[in-house]
């Protein structure tokens, strides 16, 4: 299992736009790259997933470059609510279910 | 995606009892999880439950200790047994589908265990 490494916490005005870098040099080839975001008393929640190059949905947008040794996950214009803790997990090919390690994770703080 | 329901939310037990989760789930799946997070850290997997077959622990985790079942494909049960105040944690179930490309995990709520 690839492991990941990121920030462990980041601070970010309401407004501004949030990239959230995670390394991941073992990734293998079938690996797949999801973010997950997790508010307190809760269970992580799916945010986004690529293979390669940028994937956007209406949350954020995935960044992986063409080595696909690290990612990152941008925040445009967070909000107090985007406060949470956002984990970057490599794995799960598709068409085989596989397990995935989560990392320590990296705390954003939105200050007002 | 996959909508995940876990009962009792929360619970405050006594030490040398034991707990069981349930987690259930509005479709049918073939790989379910079970994971611990303590306070403060990161989620730490347990086991992975596979209908009809036996769970697989992860190294530290004892079917003595964590026994689980999944009867079918919609539901899943955790025990904490002989609990002591060190199991105190936010125990998740989740579920592994397939969205898109690549495999994505959908978490319940968590259960919140104190234990005295």
């Amino acid at each position: 299992l690839a492991k990941t490494t990121q920030p462990i916490s980041m601070d970010s005005y309401e407004g501004q736009e949030v990239n959230i870098t995670c390394s991941h040099n073992n990734i293998a080839t079938n690996d797949y790259i999801t973010w997950y975001q997790q508010f307190p008393s809760q269970g992580p929640r799916f945010i986004i997933q690529g293979y390669k190059t940028k994937v956007t949905n209406e949350v954020a947008s995935l960044f992986i470059p063409a080595d696909r040794k690290s990612s990152t996950l941008s925040l445009p214009r967070v909000s107090l609510s985007d406060t949470a803790v956002y984990y970057c997990l490599v794995g799960g090919s598709s068409g085989g279910y596989q397990k995935v390690t989560f990392g320590t994770g990296t705390k954003l703080q939105v200050i007002p | 995606s996959a909508v995940i329901s876990q009962k009792p939310s929360r619970d405050i037990c006594q030490r040398g009892t034991s707990l069981t989760i349930q987690c259930q789930v509005d479709s049918q799946v073939t790989m379910m999880f079970w994971y611990r997070q303590q306070p403060g850290q990161s989620l730490t997997l347990i086991a992975t439950a596979n209908q009809g077959s036996e769970a697989t622990y992860e190294s530290g985790f004892v079917i003595d200790k964590f026994p689980i079942s999944r009867p079918n494909l919609t539901f899943s049960t955790l025990t904490v047994s002989n609990m002591s105040p060190e199991d105190s944690s936010i125990y998740l179930c989740s579920v592994q589908t397939l969205a898109g490309e690549g495999d994505t995990q959908y978490f319940g709520p968590g259960t919140r265990l104190t234990v005295l």
